[in-house]
């Protein structure tokens, strides 16, 4: 099945900064990469997805780019703020596979003042 | 719309109990999906519904069975708790139109501690 590794763990950045997470997949197949956030106690809730058919997404401070060959895909964040605090989660899945994401172990991102 | 909803959001079970988590949506969605979030593990799938009557199993399905009668509801259920099962569970719902994949909507979770 798939395997999906996700990079770094924690991660510390000061307000403004950008911060990238890095995600790797193990199924050729896979054409469907969503990245989900995380605050303490609440639900994950999508913040953006990428398909294969792209390369790149951007939705205002936040873009997604994949790079098939490698099979590995990344979140950007930029201008950080304090509410970006999170935990992060990318994910895997093939379309038409009745929504079986394969997620990523989880980025816990802390913007500091 | 309530979107996803699940309940309870907490219980406190013994071993060898069981219980149903339940889980409802509104939204018509076709796929259902259980997954079950530990530390350190992000979130996994445990079983997963394409539709009324159809049910997989999903990565980690031992202990745990389910059923889709309807549209709206995806029930999971323990037939006897172990301390392995402590989690927070996450229930989860999405279509696909034209075959593309579409958004999946997370329900609140259910915080289950198992003694």
């Amino acid at each position: 099945g798939e395997n999906v590794e996700q990079h770094p763990s924690t991660l510390s950045v000061q307000e403004g900064d950008s911060a990238v997470i890095k995600c790797t997949y193990s199924d050729s197949a896979s054409n469907y990469f969503p990245w989900y956030k995380q605050e303490l106690g609440k639900r994950p809730q999508l913040i953006i997805d990428i398909r294969s058919n792209v390369g790149e997404k951007k939705d205002q401070r936040i873009a997604v780019t994949l790079n098939k060959t490698a099979k590995h895909f990344s979140l950007h964040i930029t201008e950080t703020q304090p509410e970006d605090s999170a935990v992060y989660f990318c994910a895997a899945s093939i379309t038409g596979t009745a929504s079986k994401l394969t997620f990523g172990t989880g980025t816990r991102l802390q913007v500091t003042l | 719309n309530a979107g996803v909803t699940q309940t309870p959001k907490f219980q406190v079970l013994k071993t060898g109990q069981s219980m149903t988590l339940q889980c409802a949506q509104d939204m018509n969605h076709e796929y259902m999906s259980w997954y079950r979030q530990d530390p350190g593990m992000g979130l996994r799938l445990i079983h997963y519904s394409v539709g009324a009557g159809i049910t997989d199993q999903g990565e980690v399905p031992n202990g745990y069975n389910v059923s889709r009668s309807t549209t709206e509801d995806f029930p999971l259920r323990l037939l006897s708790a172990a301390p392995s099962q402590t989690s927070v569970y996450f229930c989860a719902s999405s279509y696909t139109a034209g075959g593309t994949q579409e958004t999946q909507y997370f329900g609140p979770g259910t915080r289950l501690l198992v003694l």
